[in-house]
């Protein structure tokens, strides 16, 4: 089954709005969580790691004020773009990694979300 | 920095043909290389991987040989179902250890009857 669990799945909004983007784990707490986003043909690229618990830490480029990371609990990860505009339209993906030493190397990720701001 | 490039999808092939992705990567030191594949409505889930040069990592008939000297970790499958319509990702992780990854473009995968 799903080790990790994205919500939701698509969702479309108007500009201006904010949408929150939620990432649970199922399996095993996480203390750590990754935010990616890919565009269209593009990589996956990593926006930020969610610490649950004290503040995420932002890749360059990434303006943290725009996508708000709340790691409030060892379970659950929400990314929140706020102010929407179209070019925030994007697939966006969690990632877990476990804290147990026998899971530590392998990545699992939500089913990602696509944001479509109209 | 640390980069990861594959090939452009989307590669269409008949059931039962031979699968070559190619996935070359930069990277200081000896990274560990990865395949996740996506189906559609999925996460991406670790298909294979591979953490020192010369390793092969197989699973679900998938291979890829980590070759250090071309800096390649290119995917292959000898026969191809529909089944395995999915994107396929390759994917880095630097020799530093953490767990922060690095991928490829992603390459579309659509297997015919």
């Amino acid at each position: 089954g799903a080790v990790v669990s994205q919500h939701p799945s698509r969702v479309i909004c108007k500009s201006g709005t904010s949408v929150k983007i939620e990432c649970r784990s199922l399996d095993f707490q996480a203390t750590t969580m990754f935010w990616y986003r890919q565009f269209p043909k593009q990589s996956l690229m990593l926006m930020a790691t969610s610490n649950e618990g004290s503040k995420a830490t932002y890749e360059q480029g990434v303006e943290k004020d725009k996508f708000l990371i709340n790691h409030a609990s060892l379970t659950l990860s929400t990314l929140t773009v706020t102010s929407a505009h179209p070019e925030d339209s994007s697939f966006y993906i969690c990632s877990v990694h476990s804290t147990t030493p026998r899971k530590n190397t392998e990545a699992f990720f939500g089913q990602g979300t696509r944001l479509t701001v109209v | 920095g640390n980069s990861v490039t594959q090939m452009e999808g989307p590669v269409t092939l008949s059931e039962e043909a031979f699968l070559t992705i190619n996935c070359t990567y930069t990277a200081t030191g000896y990274p560990s290389l990865f395949w996740y594949v996506q189906y559609p409505g999925e996460g991406l889930q670790l298909l294979l991987k591979a953490t020192k040069a010369d390793d092969k990592g197989s699973n679900k008939g998938f291979e890829a040989t980590y070759r250090k000297e071309t800096t390649s970790f290119h995917l292959e499958k000898g026969s191809v179902q529909v089944s395995d319509s999915a994107v396929y990702f390759c994917a880095l992780r630097g020799a530093g250890g953490g767990n922060k990854l690095t991928f490829g473009t992603g390459t579309q995968l659509k297997v015919e009857l």
